[in-house]
């Protein structure tokens, strides 16, 4: 139980584009999800706490209107990378909070990014 | 703000050996501290998770400590396998309220385990 599936898992796009990852929780509702940036060789960092219904809040020094993030049911957010740059190449992970389990963190298999 | 840090950053041993990697956050008012791994190219597999009120956690060859107080936790894998090759990350959840569940990782120790 507690599965949370993303999609794409890998994309490569044109520097320019813009790109959407999708983020669902399958088998139950997720009122609050979180994106997280992970470059090679660093941590994973949070970007943006999501809550479904509302608007998302960003961490400092993450542009919101480049990473747009929708929560628009239970079940799924989406964060869409506008105009995207090689420097934004890099891998993308969503997580998701379980209230019925007790708050656990159940989390995607991420998406890489490469922007050519 | 919150920072963990993870050592050591790469370790390579042999296969049977016992292991330690360590974990230490700036702020011990955590709500509790998660051991993952990663492999490459993957996302992330959840290990243990330490609640603030908990000293350890064991999970077959793994087991976990938290010294909250201090700032610290180590996990010990007991006969390490090449299978355990991967990257651990260690993260704690901070937060309360609407807010749970955002974590705060290190960067990770990269294991190797050799035949």
């Amino acid at each position: 139980g507690a599965v949370v599936s993303q999609h794409p898992s890998r994309v490569i796009c044109k520097s320019g584009t813009s790109v959407k990852i999708e983020c669902r929780s399958l088998d139950f509702q997720a009122t609050t999800m979180f994106w997280y940036r992970q470059f090679p060789k660093q941590s994973l960092m949070l970007m943006a706490t999501s809550n479904e219904g509302s608007k998302a809040t960003y961490e400092q020094g993450v542009e919101k209107d480049k990473f747009l993030i929708n929560h628009a049911s239970l079940t799924l957010s989406t964060l869409t990378v506008t105009s995207a740059h090689p420097e934004d190449s890099s891998f993308y992970i969503c997580s998701a909070r379980v209230q019925c389990t007790g708050n656990t963190i159940s989390f995607g298999e991420g998406s890489w990014l490469t922007v050519v | 703000k919150q920072e963990v840090t993870q050592i050591p950053a790469a370790l390579s041993v042999p296969e049977g050996e016992n292991l330690v990697l360590n974990c230490s956050f700036t702020d011990s008012a955590i709500y509790n501290l998660q051991w993952f791994r990663q492999d490459p190219g993957k996302g992330l597999t959840s290990l243990l998770l330490i609640q603030s009120s908990q000293r350890e956690q064991t999970s077959g060859r793994l087991n976990a400590s938290l010294d909250k107080s201090s700032g610290r936790s180590t996990l010990y894998i007991a006969a390490s396998q090449p299978g355990d090759s991967a990257t651990y990350l260690c993260a704690v959840s901070k937060d309360r309220g609407s807010t749970l569940g955002r974590l705060y990782f290190g960067r990770g120790t990269q294991l190797t385990v050799w035949p």
